[in-house]
C-alpha cells in the first residue's frame, strides 16, 4: 500500500516563530488532506490539497503531486497551534476509498 | 447545527465482553468511517460505509463488527475477539467516498479502556 512519511516528527518553537512541516507519499494520489489534532482529540480539517497551494490565514500548504510530497506552513505560531497535525491521502486506484494517514507531526509552542 | 456526534466519551470493557460505539451524522454524508489511534500513532482504518447496508473491511478489522442500517448512524462493535482494544476511536464521514476527493470529517472520538 501507499506509504506516508511526516517530518519532523516534534517540533518545539518559541511563540511567534514560523515551522514547515513534510508529507512525503509513495504514490500518485488523488486526496491529500492536512489536520489539526488538539490535546483533546478533536481532528479539525486544514486544508483539502491534491496539488496547488491554499492559503487559510496564519496557514498555507503546498503540494508538488510530481514529487509526490506537501508542505504545511505555520506562521507566527500561537500556543493554540499545539498538537499533532497529520497528512492523509487516498490513492488514485477504483474502488480504494481509504485515507492513509502518516504518523504525525507533534507541535509544541511554547509561549 | 450540522456534524458529526460520537458516544460515550469515555468508554470500559471488562474481558470478554462485546461494546458498541455509536456515531451519528446529520450532515447527509453517504460515507462513514471508524478508525483506531494508539498513543503515539496515526489513524488506522477499521471499517468503512458507502452507502446503507453496505460496508468494507478496513486494514484491521478483525474482532470489530460494524452495521449501517440509516444512513446517519453507523455503529461500531468492539468484539471479546479484540484481544487489545484500549485505543482512541475515531468516526469520520465524507460526501462520498474519499478516492473521490471528499474531505472526511471526524467527530470528537471515544477513548476504550479495558479494566
Amino acid at each position: 500500500g501507499i506509504q506516508v512519511e511526516q517530518s519532523p516528527p516534534d517540533l518545539i518553537l518559541q511563540e511567534g516563530a514560523n515551522s514547515t512541516l513534510r508529507c512525503n507519499f509513495s504514490d500518485s494520489v488523488n486526496n491529500l488532506q492536512w489536520f489539526h489534532q488538539n490535546p483533546w482529540g478533536q481532528l479539525i480539517n486544514l486544508f483539502y490539497i491534491p496539488s496547488g497551494t491554499k492559503q487559510n490565514g496564519r496557514l498555507s500548504a503546498t503540494t508538488v503531486a510530481t514529487e509526490r510530497y506537501s508542505l504545511l506552513y505555520i506562521s507566527s505560531s500561537q500556543t493554540t497551534d499545539s498538537g499533532v497535525y497529520f497528512c492523509a491521502v487516498s490513492i488514485s486506484n477504483f474502488g480504494n476509498e481509504k485515507l492513509t494517514f502518516g504518523t504525525g507531526t507533534r507541535l509544541t509552542i511554547i509561549p | 447545527d450540522g456534524g458529526i456526534t460520537q458516544s460515550p466519551k469515555y468508554l470500559f470493557r471488562k474481558e470478554g465482553q462485546n461494546v458498541t460505539l455509536s456515531c451519528e451524522q446529520n450532515l447527509n454524508h453517504d460515507a462513514m468511517y471508524w478508525y483506531r489511534q494508539d498513543p503515539g500513532q496515526g489513524l488506522r482504518l477499521i471499517y468503512y460505509s458507502q452507502i446503507v447496508n453496505d460496508f468494507q473491511k478496513g486494514d484491521i478489522a478483525e474482532g470489530y463488527s460494524v452495521s449501517r442500517e440509516k444512513k446517519e448512524s453507523f455503529p461500531l462493535t468492539v468484539t471479546s475477539a479484540q484481544k487489545n482494544p484500549t485505543a482512541f476511536y475515531l468516526c469520520a464521514s465524507s460526501k462520498r467516498a474519499s478516492s473521490s476527493g471528499e474531505t472526511q470529517y471526524f467527530g470528537p472520538g471515544t477513548r476504550l479502556l479495558v479494566l
